[in-house]
Order: structure tokens, then C-alpha cells, then sequence
């Protein structure tokens, strides 16, 4: 089947550590998005990448990092700058044009140990 | 800031009778919006979606109404069902300018669906 896969599905990670989410699509899709979701919160864009090899911080990008190495790979690093990194971590995808839906996956619960 | 708002955060209603979910945007630009569905640790999942050259569009059991005159989004659920309990989010789009590309989604904040048996 077609679609978007993140793993894990649950992280938890130690104070100063980095940890590396991953968010893989097969829908040959050119934009991925990463969102994160707090708890009663709408999502919020923390970047975004267009094409391979160049990506945009969204309105929440500070403490975060990304690389876009293939087309189907999207990953996303919260690094030990984000100081209130427990949320919900949500990957989307979709085709480069305008008015087209963003598809998304089950999303990386991440948690402080 | 946020554009995109909706009036209720939980919405409860028996099964089988229809649910009004409501969203108000504030950016007269934007000129596509989607509707999502999102279950408990799960992703959202696309429902329906419209384009501000039109008023209305229907789904299977569901039908999205557009007024622009007013900024409002309604999402409308036919007969709702147990398997319809979940948080609904409005999605505002607005492309880029430069280049028409994608530069993600603006949601609400979520209205909670929950089915009286």
C-alpha cells in the first residue's frame, strides 16, 4: 500500500540528547512537511521541504533540524536546544501544486525521560 | 498567527442523528480548505476538501459548505456513527505566492465528535 511511514511510534529521550525521528513516503510525492501537535492544539509546521536537498523552516523550526537526502525521506532531529520537545510528531506529504491535500501518517509520540 | 478557528471544542450527539462542525477563517486569500479527521494516536486523515470557487461539496455522508461572505466552514456528517468519534480539523491553504508550492497548512484547533449511544 501506498502511504507515509514514521517510526518509532514512541521516543523517549534523555535531557542533551538529539534524537532522530523518521518519516518515509512511497507516493512519489515531492513536498514533506513535519508538524507538531500539542496536547488540544491544533498542528503547527516545523519545516518543510519542496524538493531534494533544500527544505524551509515553518513557524515553529527553532530546536529542530532537517535533511532532504532523497525524495522519499524526510527526517527530523530534535535537538537538545528544544527544551519542551514532548509532543506529538506528525509527517505529512503531497504533490507540489496548489490546492492539493497533504497526506500524513500515524505520527512519533516523543516524551522526556 | 492562527487563521483558522472553530466554535466548538467538543460537539456530542446521538448516533444516527446528523453533526454540524463548525470552522471560521479569518484570511480572505485563502482558496482551499480541507477537512480532517484524526482518531486517537493517529494521523489526520483527509475527509473532503473544497476550493473557494465553490459553495458546496459532497461526500460520501458528508458535505462541506463554503461561505466566503462570511469566512465560515462547515463540515456535515449524515447519520453519525460510532466510527465517527474522533477530533475534526479545518485546514486553511493559501500557496505561496513566488511559486505556487506548498508551504503547509494552517489548522484549528479541533472539535472533539463524541456518539451517544
Amino acid at each position: 500500500d501506498g502511504g507515509i511511514t514514521q517510526s518509532p511510534k514512541y521516543l523517549f529521550r534523555k535531557e542533551g540528547q538529539n534524537v532522530t525521528l523518521s518519516c518515509e513516503q512511497n507516493l512519489n510525492h515531492d513536498a514533506m512537511y513535519w508538524y507538531r501537535q500539542d496536547p488540544g492544539q491544533g498542528l503547527r509546521l516545523i519545516y518543510y521541504s519542496q524538493i531534494v536537498n533544500d527544505f524551509q523552516k515553518g513557524d515553529i523550526a527553532e530546536g529542530y533540524s532537517v535533511s532532504r537526502e532523497k525524495k522519499e525521506s524526510f527526517p527530523l532531529t530534535v535537538t537538545s536546544a528544544q527544551k519542551n520537545p514532548t509532543a506529538f510528531y506528525l509527517c505529512a506529504s503531497s504533490i507540489i501544486s496548489a490546492n492539493q491535500p497533504q497526506h500524513f501518517g500515524d505520527g512519533t509520540r516523543l516524551s522526556i525521560l | 498567527g492562527e487563521s483558522v478557528g472553530l466554535h466548538l471544542p467538543t460537539l456530542s450527539v446521538q448516533e444516527g442523528d446528523n453533526s454540524i462542525i463548525n470552522c471560521a477563517y479569518s484570511n480572505s486569500a485563502s482558496d482551499y480548505f480541507i477537512w480532517y479527521k484524526q482518531e486517537s494516536g493517529k494521523g489526520p486523515q483527509f475527509i473532503i476538501d473544497i476550493r473557494s470557487n465553490m459553495d458546496k461539496r459532497q461526500g460520501q455522508r458528508v458535505t462541506v459548505l463554503l461561505n466566503k461572505t462570511v469566512k465560515h466552514l462547515s463540515l456535515q456528517i449524515a447519520a453519525t456513527q460510532p466510527g465517527d468519534s474522533a477530533v475534526y480539523f479545518c485546514a486553511e491553504f493559501r500557496a505561496f505566492l513566488s511559486g505556487g508550492g506548498a508551504d503547509g497548512l494552517t489548522f484549528g484547533k479541533g472539535t472533539h465528535l463524541i456518539i451517544q449511544p
